[in-house]
């Protein structure tokens, strides 16, 4: 069964730092990878999908890159701001078309 | 980007009273519905997926009987919490992806408390 793991679990960082999310999963055979934010009590937010056979997608300040063959996706947020306080998660689509989410990564950028 | 809603966005309950969830696609048909559950600090579990017309098919570990779910247009489906407990209290968040779609779009939610 594909396990997906986010590290750090929290981060800290003051306002205008650039900063780098991990993401990893244990089976390689994906479709895609995408990045969600999720604000305390609401739903998801997408922020990027990077496709299995595309190696990074970029939006605005957010770049996601995948490296599927080692099982790998980091989003990096550059000169971040307060409103970018959140929980990032990043879900990996398998063969059943279903979403593996992982544990996702509580960010808090500090003014 | 499509929209999905969900109501109620949050409801309490007893113990041992059934609640229902309604989660629509408002501006595309959603050809297929997922029901997730997302308790404290956690991330989400998939607990169910639908496609309009016929029955759910449930993960591992839930229970069909329990969390009913109903998807019989293109633009709604529904998630029964059948006799809930305590242990209930979730927060639940539906997606739709329509026909052979890549993505999925998320409903903002439905916190559920069970007294």
């Amino acid at each position: 069964k594909q396990e997906v793991t986010q590290i750090p679990a929290a981060l800290s960082v003051p306002e205008g730092e650039n900063l780098v999310l991990n993401c990893s999963f244990t089976d390689s055979a994906i479709y895609n990878l995408q990045w969600f934010r999720q604000d305390p009590g609401k739903g998801l937010t997408s922020l990027l999908l990077i496709q299995s056979s595309q190696r990074e997608q970029t939006s605005g300040r957010l770049n996601a890159s995948l490296d599927k063959s080692s099982g790998r996706s980091t989003l990096y947020i550059a000169a971040s701001q307060p409103g970018d306080s959140a929980t990032y998660l990043c879900a990996v689509k398998g063969g059943a078309n279903n979403l593996f989410f992982g544990t996702g990564t509580r960010l808090t950028v500090i003014p | 980007g499509a929209v999905v809603s969900q109501h109620p966005s949050w409801v309490i309950c007893k113990s041992g009273t059934s609640v229902k969830i309604e989660c629509r696609s408002l501006d595309f048909q959603a050809t297929t519905m997922f029901w997730y559950r997302q308790f404290p600090k956690q991330s989400l579990m998939l607990m169910a997926t639908s496609n309009e017309g016929s029955k759910a098919t449930y993960e591992q570990g839930v229970e069909k009987d329990k969390f009913l779910i109903n998807h019989a247009s293109l633009t709604l489906s529904t998630l029964t919490v059948t006799s809930a407990h305590p242990e209930d209290s979730s927060f639940y968040i539906c997606s739709a992806r329509g026909g052979s779609a890549d993505t999925q779009y998320f409903g903002p939610g439905t916190r559920l408390t069970v007294l």
